[in-house]
């Protein structure tokens, strides 16, 4: 099956830096998305992005499918943006989500 | 709008006995996907639901079950509980594929 991986695993800033966090897949997909995971464990929608470019706030990301990466970029960050983040892609014959492992942030006042 | 919810919100079982939980899809939604997620780990797909029909499923044993409802509404059923089934469990809805938004789970433990 499709294999996901994100890295890093682990990002520690300090309020006000900027992070870029990156997904691979190992094969075409259909559906990317980005989820923000809070410490009560809601998933919240980032970016559906599977192809391109999308801004949202200090968050974008750009899906470059035929190299089988994305990236989600934020700026400016804020203790609020701690949490785990994930994304998830729908392969082309598949009618399920895969998620990645995950890249942990952690932003220090 | 509105939007994904789960029930219960946590949920402390024994090893061996049955649970089901609990999921209302977003309005408009006719399909459902069931995750689990343990702890420190990323949500792994169980099944989809479609119009009330299986659709896919992922690495589970039959004891993992389920059923969607005409109005779209779902329930995972889990017999003989195992330990290793305490995890936080996660449903999404979306307009078959597409892009899909997340209930706040629920968070069973087994004893």
């Amino acid at each position: 099956g499709i294999q996901v991986e994100q890295s890093p695993p682990d990002l520690i800033l300090q309020e006000g830096a900027n992070s870029t966090l990156r997904c691979n897949f190992s094969d075409s997909v259909n559906n990317l998305q980005w989820f923000h995971q809070n410490p009560w464990g809601q998933l919240i929608n980032l970016f559906y992005i599977p192809s391109g470019t999308k801004q949202n706030g200090r968050l974008s990301a750009t899906t470059v499918a035929t190299e089988r990466y994305s990236l989600l970029y934020i700026s400016s960050s804020q203790t609020t943006d701690s949490g785990v983040y994930f994304c998830a892609v729908e392969t082309l014959y598949g009618q399920n989500f895969v998620f990645g492992p995950g890249t942990r942030l952690s932003v220090l006042p | 709008e509105t939007g994904v919810t789960q029930s219960p919100t946590h949920l402390i079982k024994t090893r061996g006995q049955q649970v089901t939980l609990r999921c209302s899809s977003q309005s408009g939604h006719n399909t459902v996907s069931w995750y689990q997620q343990a702890l420190g780990q990323g949500p792994q797909f169980i099944f989809q639901y479609y119009r009330e029909e299986e659709n896919g499923r992922g690495n589970f044993p039959p004891r993992f079950s389920g059923l969607q409802f005409p109005n779209y509404s779902s329930e995972l059923n889990v017999n003989a509980l195992e330990l290793d089934d305490s995890a936080l469990y996660l449903c999404a809805s979306s307009l078959y594929t597409g892009q899909q938004f997340f209930g706040p789970g629920t968070r069973l433990t087994v004893l």
